[in-house]
Parts: C-alpha cells; sequence; structure tokens
C-alpha cells in the first residue's frame, strides 16, 4: 500500500532554514509528481510546489521562489523540502502529497498525503 | 485561478443533505476540480476528482457535480464521521489552488 512518512517536528528561530522529509513506498518512486502542501494554524491549503522524483526537476509557487529548495534521492525514495529564511509566519504543517498521474491525462490531483510535518518558527 | 468557497460554516444535523459550493474566478475544466476532506490533525482525504468521479474507498453519499465556474459536493445523509472541513482544489499543468474551505459542524 501507497504510504508517505514524514520527519518529526521541528522547532526553527526566525532567519534559520528548516528541511522536512517525505520517504515514499508502495509505488514506483520515479514515476509520480510530489508536492508539497502547507496549512497554517487553523487554516486553509497553500501549495508551495513539486518536484518530479524522477529528473529532479522542480517547480515553486510564486510566494515561495527564492526560499525553498526541493531536492530528492532516489536511492531511497524520498523527497525533501527546504524552506530558508524562516519567518513567524511560516508557523505551519507542512505535507507532501503525490500525485495520481499526468496533468496532461487531468490525473494531477493528489491521491495520498504524508501525516504532515509541524513546523514552527519561534525565537 | 481563486477558488471560492460557501458557505464558510455549515450547520447541519447527522441524517441531513449538505450541499457545499466552490466557484472559482474563471471558467476551469471539469477535469481538474478536485474536493477533499479534513478532519482535525489529520492530513486531507481525496474525496472527488474530475469534478464527479469518486476517489476509491468514498461511500456514494458523497457526489460531486458542475461545470465552468460553479462545483458543488452534496453529502446525501450525513453521518458522525462526516463533520469536517471540506476543501474544493482546482489542478493543472501550471498551478494548484484551494478554496479556503467549509466547515461541517453538527448543530
Amino acid at each position: 500500500q501507497v504510504q508517505l512518512v514524514q520527519s518529526g517536528a521541528e522547532v526553527k528561530k526566525p532567519g534559520a532554514s528548516v528541511k522536512v522529509s517525505c520517504k515514499a513506498s508502495g509505488y514506483t518512486f520515479t514515476g509520480y509528481y510530489m508536492h508539497w502542501v502547507r496549512q497554517a494554524p487553523g487554516q486553509g491549503l497553500e501549495w508551495m510546489g513539486w518536484i518530479n522524483p524522477d529528473s529532479g526537476a522542480t517547480k515553486y509557487a510564486h510566494g515561495f521562489q527564492g526560499r525553498v529548495t526541493m531536492t530528492r534521492d532516489t536511492s531511497i525514495s524520498t523527497v525533501y523540502m527546504e524552506l530558508s529564511s524562516l519567518r513567524s509566519d511560516d508557523t505551519a504543517v507542512y505535507y507532501c502529497a503525490k500525485v495520481a498521474g499526468y496533468c496532461s491525462e487531468s490525473r494531477c490531483f493528489f491521491d495520498y498525503w504524508g501525516q504532515g510535518t509541524l513546523v514552527t518558527v519561534s525565537s | 485561478t481563486v477558488l471560492t468557497q460557501s458557505p464558510a460554516t455549515l450547520s447541519l444535523s447527522p441524517g441531513e443533505r449538505a450541499t457545499l459550493s466552490c466557484r472559482a474566478s474563471q471558467s476551469v475544466s471539469s477535469n481538474s476540480l478536485a474536493w477533499y476532506q479534513q478532519k482535525p490533525g489529520q492530513a486531507p482525504r481525496l474525496l472527488i476528482y474530475g469534478a464527479s468521479s469518486r476517489a476509491t474507498g468514498i461511500p456514494d453519499r458523497f457526489s460531486g457535480s458542475g461545470s465552468g465556474t460553479d462545483f458543488t459536493l452534496t453529502i446525501s445523509r450525513l453521518e458522525p464521521e462526516d463533520f469536517a472541513v471540506y476543501y474544493c482544489h482546482h489542478y493543472s499543468s501550471s498551478l494548484w489552488t484551494f478554496g479556503q474551505g467549509t466547515k461541517v459542524e453538527i448543530k
């Protein structure tokens, strides 16, 4: 069965960086794009970007360009999301989410999600 | 594309019918609209994709409809486990956006 297991909660100071991991299992890791979505406390869902685990290509949402880096390690079926220059309003739960298929086939919705990683930014 | 969900909160009793709305700021393909359910402390769960196709394992009391700019999620008879927040989602090759959510609470 498909599983996305994320790393544990983090507490960071303003200006620091955080790196969250998402380990995939139960499917062909390189066959499906992985996205990152975050949710501030009591708020809605905010899309951050995607990574193609096969090629390593990335696309980031405008609001995160220059601060976010998504990478992958195919040897351990894991993707990473690093966010730098952290601010208090980056406090949120960060999710990885796997797409069901290709956008060209209208299947790039999220069929599986990680359990979420709480990142708290506080001085 | 901005997605606006209404109402923000829906107060209903178990057994009642829930109708949730999602309006897009511009016309979107019905193939590119999904709905998710989120319970407190949990990740979102896919309910509907392609505006009207139920995801695997989703009960048939959940149905989606709509086209163009107006989409609807209907829960025919609310079960106790259906009280949650629901998000609509537009997906495309260039952008992924979410509505702000509708909370379905017990009246």
